[in-house]
């Protein structure tokens, strides 16, 4: 059964850092993998999606890196800002044909001014 | 409005009624999917749909049951609601569930209290 962690649950840097959220997971046989920003009492945003064959994916001041043998996945955030904080989730696809996602906890990021 | 909808957003009802949430796309995405999400468990796949009549079990089906008439609604209805229930309940969809490339879309949540 696949299992997706995400270390720390909670993360606090001051505003203009450049910082790393990690996510893990158990098996590497993985279709693709999704990062989705959630801020409180709202729905999940997709952020960036890798596909399995690729090793890194690019949007503005993100970038999401993808290493299956180490079973493992970051999301890059550069010149971070207030408006990041939120709660970052990662989730796994191992199912082909349906994209049946499983989800780490997340990271509740804040970004201090 | 395009995307996806959930009705209603916030819901409080008794143990043992039945309720029904609903979600609609405008996408006419085929594939749609409903999950839960608690503290301490993070979210969980109830159901999801590959088409219009045909579904398929998540991780945590038991006490729900879903219908796909049309390709744009997916409801999602509790039989005999238990205070386990109690959550917020997210549905998603994908142009397609075939390909890595194909992202998945939430809509607002449905927070359900059951007393």
């Amino acid at each position: 059964k696949q299992e997706v962690t995400q270390i720390p649950a909670a993360l606090s840097v001051p505003e203009g850092e450049n910082l790393v959220l990690n996510c893990s997971f158990t098996d590497s046989a993985i279709y693709n993998l999704q990062w989705f920003r959630q801020d409180p009492g709202k729905g999940l945003t997709s952020l960036l999606l890798i596909q399995s064959s690729q090793r890194e994916q690019t949007s503005g001041r993100l970038n999401a890196s993808l290493d299956k043998s180490s079973g493992r996945s970051t999301l890059y955030i550069a010149a971070s800002q207030p408006g990041d904080s939120a709660t970052y989730l990662c989730a796994a696809s191992l199912v082909q044909g349906a994209q049946k996602l499983v989800f780490g906890q997340g990271t509740r990021l804040t970004i201090n001014p | 409005d395009a995307g996806i909808t959930q009705s209603p957003r916030y819901k409080i009802t008794e143990t043992g009624r039945q309720v029904t949430l609903m979600c609609h796309q405008t996408w006419s995405h085929s594939y749609m999917f409903w999950y839960r999400q608690d503290l301490g468990h993070g979210l969980r796949l109830i159901y999801y749909s590959a088409a219009a009549d045909i579904t398929d079990k998540g991780e945590v089906p038991d006490g729900y049951v879903v219908s796909r008439s049309k390709t744009e609604n997916f409801p999602l209805t509790l039989e005999s609601a238990t205070r386990s229930q109690t959550s917020v309940y997210f549905c998603a969809s994908s142009e397609r569930g075939d390909s890595p490339t194909y992202e998945q879309y939430f809509g607002p949540g449905t927070r359900l209290t059951v007393t």
